[in-house]
């Protein structure tokens, strides 16, 4: 496996599930990074880790709840979702150094979120 | 309004055509970046520039950091550079995080 992964790459779930996407990065990165895009909106960051610990929680509400196990891994844990969560998920990876993310990050295929 | 507007929205070409989309900025920035998303949605960063001009194969992105305003042209364009094109900028202070365009979604035809 190369480069970032995203399981499932589909997901349908109803308002009452508890579901879990998940990314691997397979590229030595050191920051990840989970982010929506909504039918005609721009990209929204929702999380960034770096070196494993949460540096931005933009603002998303608690029903999403984010896990970053080790710096391969990252996971966004889904429960009691509403239908306008609907949307492509995507996680992203790069290799920071210092306090600042500067660098160019790598995405991942992204995972289809329906919410019934 | 957001802070960073691409314009046009949509672009249809034929095969072979020269193409050019824009990106304009109202913030301070340290980096743009370029991305590319397919149908199906993954994303590819083309270029990740802070001033002049990049060049990789066909795709040519520029930025002049004085008028806010960056460019990706494509040359003899082909349907495989079928995509959204997205605009993304890095505030240089005060935030990490990078700033999105809705996309320019770009069709080309044989």
């Amino acid at each position: 496996e190369t480069g970032v992964t995203q399981t499932p790459r589909h997901l349908v779930m109803g308002m009452t599930n508890k579901k879990s996407l998940k990314c691997e990065q397979h590229l030595g990165h050191n920051a990840m990074y989970w982010y929506k895009q909504s039918a005609k909106k721009p990209l929204e960051l929702m999380f960034v880790y770096s070196l494993e610990e949460r540096v931005e929680n933009n603002s998303v509400p608690s029903r999403f709840s984010p896990e970053c196990p080790n710096s391969s891994h990252l996971f966004l844990h889904l429960h009691t979702l509403q239908p306008e969560d609907s949307a492509l998920y995507l996680c992203a990876s790069s290799q920071e150094s210092g306090r600042r993310l500067e660098y160019e990050q790598y995405f991942g295929p992204g995972t289809r979120l329906t919410v019934t | 309004k957001n802070e960073v507007e691409q314009s046009p929205q949509n672009l249809t070409a034929q095969e072979g055509e020269f193409i050019t989309i824009n990106c304009s900025y109202s913030v301070g920035i340290s980096a743009l970046h370029w991305l590319q998303q397919h149908p199906g949605g993954g994303i590819v960063s083309l270029f990740m520039l802070s001033s002049g001009k990049k060049k990789h194969g066909r795709l040519i992105a520029t930025i002049n950091i004085q008028e806010k305003h960056s460019s990706l042209h494509i040359t003899a364009s082909h349907p495989r550079d079928s995509a959204v094109y997205i605009c993304a900028v890095r505030p240089g202070m005060g935030t990490d995080k990078l700033i999105f365009g809705t996309g320019t979604r770009l069709q080309v035809f044989p």
